[in-house]
């Protein structure tokens, strides 16, 4: 079946410091790929995808490229502020089947320092 | 304004006492979805329904039940709660064709 894989957190950084974010995945054929955030208190909020291999999805100064020869997705932004402290979700899923289930990794907290 | 609403944000409850969180969303999406978020797993997947009066399981739909008689309702239904179904609940839609969009949550406790 399909699995993410995240790295373990808490990831703590300080203000404007480059972030990275592991996530790998097993997947038959091209599933879609997603970034989710959850902020404190509230619910999932897309934060980017990319629907095939080479894509690179973008939002908000956040990155990821759809890797499929190393079947990654890491997360990278250049300069984090506190703002974006949070929990990050790698997600996938087949767009083209009836069920269409996330299937999450299991997140990694994000805690930035003024 | 685009949203999925859920009721209530917060419910706590006693083993065995019938329930239902309600689901709703204004954009017309084809297909709406139940989640369940507990630490250490991420979210996963109770029920989806790809359009009304059809309905289908997930991964982890023992002691769950849902309804779609209309197209921006999706209400999920715990007839005999129990504690391991403590936990935090999104529901999710979206247009058959792409990205769910997910609702606020519910955090629900059952002693």
């Amino acid at each position: 079946g399909n699995s993410v894989t995240q790295m373990e957190g808490p990831v703590t950084l300080s203000e404007e410091a480059f972030l990275t974010i592991n996530c790998t995945y097993t997947a038959t054929g091209y599933p879609s790929l997603f970034w989710y955030v959850q902020y404190p208190g509230e619910g999932l909020q897309l934060l980017l995808k990319a629907t095939k291999a080479d894509d690179k999805g973008s939002n908000k100064g956040f990155e990821a490229t759809y890797r499929k020869e190393t079947t990654s997705f890491h997360l990278e932004k250049g300069s984090v502020q506190v703002s974006d402290s949070a929990v990050y979700f790698c997600a996938l899923t087949h767009m083209d089947t009836g069920r269409r289930a996330l299937t999450f990794g299991s997140g990694t907290r994000l805690q930035v320092q003024p | 304004e685009a949203q999925v609403t859920q009721n209530p944000r917060y419910l706590i409850t006693v083993t065995g006492k019938k329930l239902t969180v309600t689901c709703s969303q204004n954009m017309n999406h084809e297909y709406m979805s139940w989640y369940r978020q507990d630490p250490g797993l991420g979210l996963r997947q109770i029920y989806y329904s790809m359009n009304v009066e059809v309905t289908d399981k997930g991964d982890v739909p023992e002691g769950y039940k849902v309804s779609r008689k209309e197209k921006r309702n999706f209400p999920l239904i715990l007839e005999s709660p129990s504690p391991n179904q403590t936990s935090l609940y999104f529901c999710a839609s979206s247009r058959i064709t792409d990205t769910q969009y997910f609702g606020p949550g519910t955090r629900l406790t059952v002693l």
